[in-house]
């Protein structure tokens, strides 16, 4: 079972740099979300969709892209990288957005220099 | 503001002992509370909690929620050195969010 998979694993960018770091689900789940992971601070909402077509914005979109043209993926898109960006990256999936635990992926980790 | 509090912030056991962890909430619109346990990679799963008064259980690890009060908490019993890691409490109100973890290590 692949769950929820996440690539690339580890990334480093310069300032200024774009890309897109994907998640994957097949588990046809409709809830999709980011979240980025800092010592200290625990998880944090980035974007997330309920639905292929829906996306919104969570605690810290600023500097972040998401779209949902499927119901499998669900890519992250980092328009201009900057070093507060550094970071490590989940996406999480589950069957809805109400009371259904979320799975994760193993993570994505992103330095900027 | 919605938030979720975690106490404490790390703690360092020996094997055999228990170990209790905090989590506190203010949330408007409360739907659930649910702890995950983290070790090298992605969270995991452990519980989902709705209800006040009702203990979860798994193995050595219990659960339980008081709505009135606004807290939580997770207990695990005769700790192992397998227990080591970073457990993370977070609410439902339709979007989860999660507090800064405690971390928890077991010494053998």
């Amino acid at each position: 079972n692949a769950g929820v998979t996440q690539t690339p694993k580890f990334q480093v960018l310069k300032t200024g740099q774009s890309m897109t770091l994907q998640c994957a689900q097949d588990m046809n789940h409709e809830y999709m979300s980011w979240y980025r992971q800092d010592p200290g601070m625990g998880l944090r909402l980035i974007h997330y969709s309920v639905g292929a077509g829906i996306t919104d914005q969570g605690e810290v979109p600023n500097g972040y892209n998401v779209s949902r043209s499927t119901t499998e993926d669900f890519p992250l898109r980092l328009l201009s990288a900057a070093p507060s960006q550094t970071s490590v990256y989940f996406c999480a999936s589950s069957k809805d957005d109400r009371d259904s635990p979320l799975h994760f992926g193993n993570g994505t980790r992103l330095t900027v220099t | 503001e919605d938030k979720v509090v975690q106490s404490p912030l790390s703690l360092v056991v020996h094997e055999g002992d228990t170990v209790t962890l905090n989590c506190s909430y203010e949330v408007t619109n409360f739907r659930s509370l649910l702890w995950y346990k983290q070790e090298k990679k992605a969270p995991t799963f452990l519980f989902m909690l709705t209800s006040s008064g009702i203990e979860k259980k798994s193995g050595r690890l219990s659960s339980i929620l008081d709505k009135k009060e606004l807290f939580s908490i997770l207990n695990i019993t005769a700790t192992q050195t397998g227990d080591s890691a970073i457990y993370l409490c977070a609410f439902n109100d339709y979007k989860l969010s999660f507090g800064a973890g405690t971390t928890v290590t077991v010494r053998a």
